[in-house]
């Protein structure tokens, strides 16, 4: 089965720090992608960023940057020089071979200036 | 450039009444999708449509039907709606089904209150 796990309901940062937030997955597919989507208290999901299975390098999108660790099978968030307008709920998502998108339950992330 | 357009934006019934959700998507994308988003459950798949002329059922698909009206729209409906429906509805389209790196891009949502 496939599943996705944000084990941080929520987190707080510091203006102008980074932070990292947690997402494991569990898949028996050799091939399957990973995403990241922020959702801000407007309510709309804006994609954030992907990670291929089989992509060698870790992917960046500006201050967006996605420590993937397959063994492990972590692919964490990692967010740079945070800003007043990061707050929002972010959401960890895999797909598979089938026709399934999976989500985390998300993690609720606070700016603090 | 309007993307992922949902139609209302919020909508209150009363049990036992019918409703269809409106999406529509001008990036001429060939698969479309519904999830709803339910407090501490993240987003579940509803329906989704390959392509034009296909629909699928995905993880939560019971009490729910959906039409690909065309390649721009893709409609859910309720034909009895009952309290457990009460949640946000998202309308997503992705470029294709096939292949993982299928990013979707999503509409404003739906906030739906069945009483």
């Amino acid at each position: 089965a496939q599943k996705i796990t944000q084990t941080q309901p929520g987190m707080f940062v510091q203006e102008k720090e980074a932070v990292t937030l947690d997402c494991t997955y569990d898949t028996s597919d050799q091939s399957y992608g990973l995403f990241w989507y922020k959702q801000p208290s407007s309510g709309e999901m804006i994609f954030l960023i992907y990670q291929g299975s089989y992509d060698e390098q870790n992917a960046t999108e500006g201050r967006y940057s996605l420590n993937f660790q397959k063994a492990r099978k972590s692919a964490n968030l990692v967010i740079s020089a945070s800003q007043l307008g990061d707050s929002a709920m972010y959401f960890c998502a895999m797909r598979g071979s089938g026709n399934q998108f999976y989500f985390g339950t998300g993690t609720s992330l606070t700016v603090i200036p | 450039n309007a993307g992922v357009t949902q139609t209302p934006k919020f909508q209150v019934l009363k049990t036992g009444q019918s409703m269809t959700l409106q999406c529509a998507q001008d990036m001429n994308h060939n698969s479309m999708y519904w999830y709803r988003q339910d407090p501490g459950m993240g987003l579940r798949l509803i329906y989704y449509s390959a392509s034009e002329g296909t629909t699928d059922k995905g993880e939560v698909p019971n009490g729910y039907n959906v039409s690909r009206l065309n390649k721009r729209e893709f409609s859910l409906r309720l034909e009895s709606a009952a309290p457990s429906q009460t949640s946000v509805y998202f309308c997503a389209s992705s470029e294709t089904l096939a292949g993982v790196k299928n990013i979707q891009y999503f509409g404003a949502g739906t906030r739906l209150s069945v009483l």
